[in-house]
């Protein structure tokens, strides 16, 4: 059964990068795009990007560029940056295993991890 | 930036039905699939509906999707304590730079 831990510093200062790290087990990385989804204390979900196993990313527009996600499947490790955070960037930070149709028919997240919080101060 | 427009709120008596809806436009519920997640107070979204009606192994059948042109519904039918929750739709949206896109999130209380 395949499980996703995240990982991070906890507490970053304004205007410094963001670096998260989730770690797969029980699984393959292959043929997946490998996601992270972020959620503001009380607020809804947003998804920032993913990574596919070749090393193909998407990010969200409207993070305007700031966002950095790569791959190690060697490791099992997909990593997110995110400069210049500021305090709207406090959050908690999931990692997320989504599948994709070929025809880009259907995509959707089928596995997370349990989350990590992040907070700019 | 949330374009998938869900009510604040839906309540329900055990065993009741309860109707949440989606609302998006042609550009994301029009032209993809509608996905539904559901989040348990403290815990990690969890995937409930893919695919705009197919549960995944492990869901109750109690709950079901549906989607008709840029608007989609999650039912769940007999509810049951368990099921206080949020729940967010969410779908592809082919704008100019496409991104995947959550819905406002809808809060689920039993009564």
């Amino acid at each position: 059964q395949v499980q996703l831990q995240e990982s991070g510093p906890g507490l970053v200062r304004p205007s410094e990068t963001l670096s998260l790290t989730c770690t797969v087990s029980g699984g393959s990385m292959s043929s997946y795009y490998w996601s992270w989804i972020r959620q503001p204390p009380g607020k809804g979900l947003e998804w920032i990007g993913y990574v596919y196993d070749s090393g193909y990313t998407k990010d969200n527009p409207s993070l305007q560029s700031r966002v950095s996600i790569s791959i190690d499947t060697s490791n099992k490790q997909f990593s997110l940056r995110l400069n210049s955070v500021t305090t709207a960037d406090t959050a908690v930070y999931y990692c997320a295993r989504a599948i994709s149709g070929n025809a880009g028919d259907y995509f959707y997240m089928d596995v997370w991890g349990k989350g990590t919080t992040l907070t700019v101060s | 930036q949330s374009v998938l427009t869900q009510p604040p709120s839906a309540s329900g008596t055990p065993g009741q039905r309860v109707t949440i809806s989606c609302s998006g436009s042609n550009s994301n519920m029009g032209a993809n699939t509608v996905t539904w997640y559901q989040q348990l107070p403290g815990t990690a979204p969890k995937l409930l509906i893919y695919s705009n009606d197919q549960r995944p192994s492990g869901v109750p059948d109690r709950f079901s999707g549906s989607k008709s042109g840029t608007s989609a519904s999650l039912a769940i039918s007999g509810l049951q304590s368990e099921d206080e929750a949020d729940y967010y739709c969410a779908a592809w949206d082919d704008s100019l730079n496409s991104f995947y896109v959550f819905g406002t999130g809808t809060k689920v209380t039993v009564l």
